[in-house]
């Protein structure tokens, strides 16, 4: 079957580090992409993995395990918008068709 | 570039009216989705295209149809709105490249009384 699993809400400190879990079960992989989408607006890129291990870009990192079939998204350095939902999604083999989660969201408090 | 841009932006319908969502990418890209976004659950597919003339079924097909005349526009439509079809609709196009993010549209709120 295909089924994504991640953390339906969280919540941190302005100026902290929190990281989002993502587990998945696809049948074919092509790659792990993470997304954010504030409210009311179009989930925009963030990230993409598609080999094991982390990849950095700014204060975002995202981590990639293939066989364990889990990844995740660490925010660094918490600022009040990053206050979104974040979605994990993996691309099946063939690259034509992409399986969301159902998304985190992330309250950022002062 | 204007990106990926979804026509209209707002709508409500009365249930058994018909509509087309239109979606229009200006980034040549082959492939293009229509996907719908529900409180709680992630975005499903509806339909997509992996070229013109070219459309297949995602998983929540039914009740919507697409066509795809134009490689630069990927239109969905609802023949007899229904209220299960009250969402919030995303077009995303990507190239056929592999490695490339889904590009998406602003999304279109569709209320179905």
């Amino acid at each position: 079957g295909q089924n994504i699993d991640q953390p339906t809400e969280m919540t941190a400190t302005e100026g902290a580090i929190v990281q989002i879990n993502c587990t998945y079960q696809t049948s074919g992989f092509n790659g792990l992409f993470w997304y954010q989408q504030h409210a009311g607006e179009a989930p925009t890129f963030l990230s993409y993995n598609v080999l094991d291990g982390l990849e950095e870009k700014g204060r975002f990192s995202s981590f990639l395990s293939r066989s364990k079939g889990y990844s995740y998204l660490l925010l660094k350095e918490l600022q009040m918008k990053d206050s979104a939902s974040y979605l994990c999604a993996v691309r099946r083999s063939g690259g034509f068709k992409t399986i969301f989660g159902a998304g985190t969201r992330l309250f950022v408090k002062a | 570039n204007a990106g990926v841009t979804q026509t209209p932006k707002f709508r409500v319908l009365k249930t058994g009216q018909s509509m087309t969502l239109l979606c229009a990418q200006d980034m040549n890209h082959e492939y293009m989705y229509w996907y719908r976004q529900d409180p709680g659950m992630g975005l499903r597919l509806i339909h997509y295209s992996v070229g013109e003339g070219t459309t297949a079924k995602g998983e929540v097909p039914d009740g919507y149809n697409v066509s795809r005349l134009k490689k630069q526009n990927f239109l969905l439509g609802l023949e007899s709105a229904a209220p299960s079809q009250t969402s919030v609709y995303f077009c995303a196009s990507t190239p056929r490249r592999g490695g490339e993010t889904q590009y998406f549209g602003p999304g279109t709120r569709l209320l179905v009384l």
